[in-house]
């Protein structure tokens, strides 16, 4: 079984340069989710889509944050000017209940670099 | 504010050695607690915790609730250099919609 697919693995912008994540979860899992991890700290959760809709982005900075999930399968997370406090690792995970507190299933991560 | 604290945060001990990762919580509407190890990039889920007290076991690795007094613990024996990672804990919780907020995580390492 394939697991959850990120790309691009790594990427360095300048400041206010767009940058786009992508992700494609295990199949089946109609649960998606984009979580940023800072460097010594845990993953913080910005937003859960299941299927197509979003039900929890309370935590995305929606100023210069976007995130869409068309057709229900794959995922963007999009940042829109970036800045330099940006940096970070974004994971996407995925899972097949639809609850937000079981077991998920996490990808590599995509290592941002703002300079 | 709802908080998940893991300690010690950082440990290192000699191969073979017995550790125990703790993890404990401040939440308002508390509904599961589960550990994740994660080496590199992708954190990867080892236990799933909701009742206290009935410890989960996997191999070399146990871990158990108690509800009461709002902590967990993750065991390891036998440590192998293979554990070295950090280890998350992470609490779900109703916060309007239901979610999983993280700890700071342990970072272990294990010596030949």
């Amino acid at each position: 079984e394939a697991g959850v697919v990120q790309s691009p693995r790594y990427k360095i912008i300048e400041k206010k340069q767009p940058v786009a994540f992508w992700c494609n979860p295990i199949s089946g899992h109609n649960t998606l989710y984009w979580y940023l991890q800072n460097l010594g700290q845990g993953p913080e959760l910005l937003i859960r889509y299941e299927n197509e809709e979003a039900v929890d982005d309370s935590q995305l900075p929606k100023d210069r944050f976007s995130a869409e999930r068309l057709k229900g399968v794959d995922s963007t997370l999009k940042i829109q000017p970036a800045e330099l406090g940006d940096s970070a690792v974004y994971l996407c995970a995925s899972s097949l209940g639809a609850s937000g507190i079981e077991e998920q299933y996490f990808g590599p991560g995509t290592r941002l670099t703002v300079t | 504010e709802d908080k998940v604290v893991q300690s010690p945060l950082s440990l290192v001990v000699h191969e073979g050695d017995t550790v125990t990762l703790n993890c404990s919580y401040e939440v308002t509407n508390f509904r599961s607690l589960l550990w994740y190890k994660q080496e590199k990039k992708a954190p990867t889920f080892l236990f799933m915790l909701t009742s206290s007290g009935i410890e989960k076991k996997s191999g070399r690795l146990s871990s158990i609730l108690d509800k009461k007094e709002l902590f967990s613990i993750l065991n390891i024996t036998a440590t192998q250099t293979g554990d070295s990672a950090v280890y998350l804990c992470a609490v779900g919780i109703i916060q309007g919609a239901q979610k999983l907020v993280f700890g700071q995580g342990t970072r272990l390492t294990i010596n030949p």
